[in-house]
């Protein structure tokens, strides 16, 4: 079945800067990546995905790259924020309507 | 719109003991998934039901019965509790478009 590695477990980063967070994935037949965040307390929430007939992806100040070839995918934050704070899991599936598998989370903290 | 609405949110249970953790949904989705999620170790899948009526294992079964009771109603039942079984359990419904929605968490923690 899927694997997907998750890089790094934490994050610290200093308000205004970006963060990147890396995972890679080793079924080939995956095309679809998500990626959730999680604030305390409560079930991660979609913030972005991509599909792999589109190598990047933007929406304000988060974007996703997919590199299908090399089997890994990133998230980068940009002008981070406090608010930003929480957990962020990345996922893969074969399809948007497929069972996802989730990678081990990473834990951002944005220093004010 | 409540989306995913997960009950209890917090239970203690003795080992060997029983329970039956609640989630329903809203927004009239097909399938439907109970995760747990431990430090470092991610979401796993414990069961999911692809459409009312059938339910298949994930990653992680051993230990855990499910119910698909309708549309709505997905139940997690445990019926022998073990310390193994402390964790955070979501339930989550799947829009083939917008992805997953997940409920707010159970943390059940067994002594």
């Amino acid at each position: 079945g899927e694997n997907v590695e998750q890089h790094p477990s934490t994050l610290s980063v200093q308000e205004g800067d970006s963060a990147v967070i890396k995972c890679t994935y080793s079924d080939s037949a995956s095309n679809y990546f998500p990626w959730y965040k999680q604030e305390l307390g409560k079930g991660p929430q979609l913030i972005i995905d991509i599909r792999s007939n589109v190598g990047e992806k933007k929406d304000q100040r988060i974007a996703v790259t997919l590199n299908k070839t090399a089997k890994h995918f990133s998230l980068h934050i940009t002008e981070t924020q406090p608010e930003d704070s929480a957990v962020y899991f990345c996922a893969a599936s074969i399809t948007s309507g497929s069972r996802l598998t989730f990678g081990e989370g990473t834990q951002l903290t944005v220093n004010p | 719109n409540a989306g995913v609405t997960q009950t209890p949110k917090f239970q203690v249970l003795k080992t060997g003991q029983s329970m039956t953790l609640q989630c329903a949904q809203d927004m009239n989705h097909n399938s439907m998934y109970w995760y747990r999620q431990d430090p470092g170790m991610g979401l796993r899948l414990i069961y999911y039901s692809a459409s009312e009526g059938t339910t298949d294992k994930g990653e992680v079964p051993n230990g855990y019965n499910v119910s698909r009771l309708n549309k709505r109603e997905f139940s997690l039942r445990l019926e022998s509790a073990a310390p193994s079984q402390t964790s955070v359990y979501f339930c989550a419904s799947r829009d083939t478009i917008r992805g997953y929605t997940f409920g707010s968490g159970t943390r059940l923690t067994v002594v």
